[in-house]
């Protein structure tokens, strides 16, 4: 079965950096597009960034352009979101979301499994 | 960027309710807008995707309508275990954006 598990939260000092990981299982992890997802406390969904599924594009949001990169390692199963120059604003459960569907040039951008979130929190 | 806006943000409703929820774009997102639901401490669920497509394994009570901008999803008959958050998403382009949630509770 599809399995998501993200690692890497913790506590961290603004203008610090953290890497989260999301361990991926269960489905060919090479052949899809894959995505942050982030909820600050008591707050809706705000989606971060996708990596297409080779690697070869990658959006943001605005937020995070110039602070944070997505990356993937295909040959761990593997996705990476490297977090630099953190704010308090980055507090929030962050989720890796699987894409449905990409090709060479466009993604569905919806996601049919997440995992269970790690949580990040920036203080002081 | 597309504005996503959920009515209501919250709802109370019974056990057997017709309950819709309606999501409006800030531009003409054809038919790229996803429903999801969440529960506390939990990861979102996908309901619907496409505007009308039910993602597989979840209720026929669940359906979404519409296009362009404006957006329902309707849950026919409420049982207990769907009390919970649903967000609108759009899919149409990025960065994606999604609406602010509606909390639906019992009444």
């Amino acid at each position: 079965q599809v399995q998501l598990v993200e690692s890497g939260g913790g506590v961290v000092q603004p203008g610090r950096s953290l890497r989260l990981s999301c361990a991926a299982s269960g489905f060919t992890f090479s052949t899809y597009g894959m995505h942050w997802v982030r909820q600050a406390p008591g707050k809706g969904l705000e989606w971060v960034a996708i990596i297409w599924y080779d690697g070869s594009k990658k959006y943001y949001e605005d937020s995070v352009k110039g602070r944070f990169t997505i990356s993937r390692d295909n040959s761990k199963n593997t996705l990476y979101l490297q977090m630099n120059s953190l704010r308090a604003e980055d507090t929030a459960v962050y989720y890796c979301a699987r894409d449905t569907y990409c090709s060479s040039t466009t993604c569905s951008i919806y996601f049919d499994y997440w995992g269970q979130g790690t949580q990040v929190t920036v203080a002081s | 960027d597309i504005q996503m806006t959920q009515s209501p943000s919250s709802l109370s409703a019974s056990v057997g309710d017709r309950v819709t929820i309606t999501c409006r774009a800030s531009q003409n997102i054809i038919n790229y807008l996803n429903w999801y639901q969440q529960k506390p401490g939990k990861a979102p669920n996908l309901l619907i995707y496409a505007a009308s497509s039910l993602q597989s394994g979840v209720p026929s009570r669940f359906s979404g309508s519409g296009s362009g901008t404006d957006f329902t999803l309707t849950i026919s008959s409420l049982q207990p275990e769907d009390f919970a958050t649903y967000y609108c998403q759009q899919g149409y382009s990025t960065p994606s954006t999604f609406g602010q949630g509606t909390k639906l509770e019992i009444k």
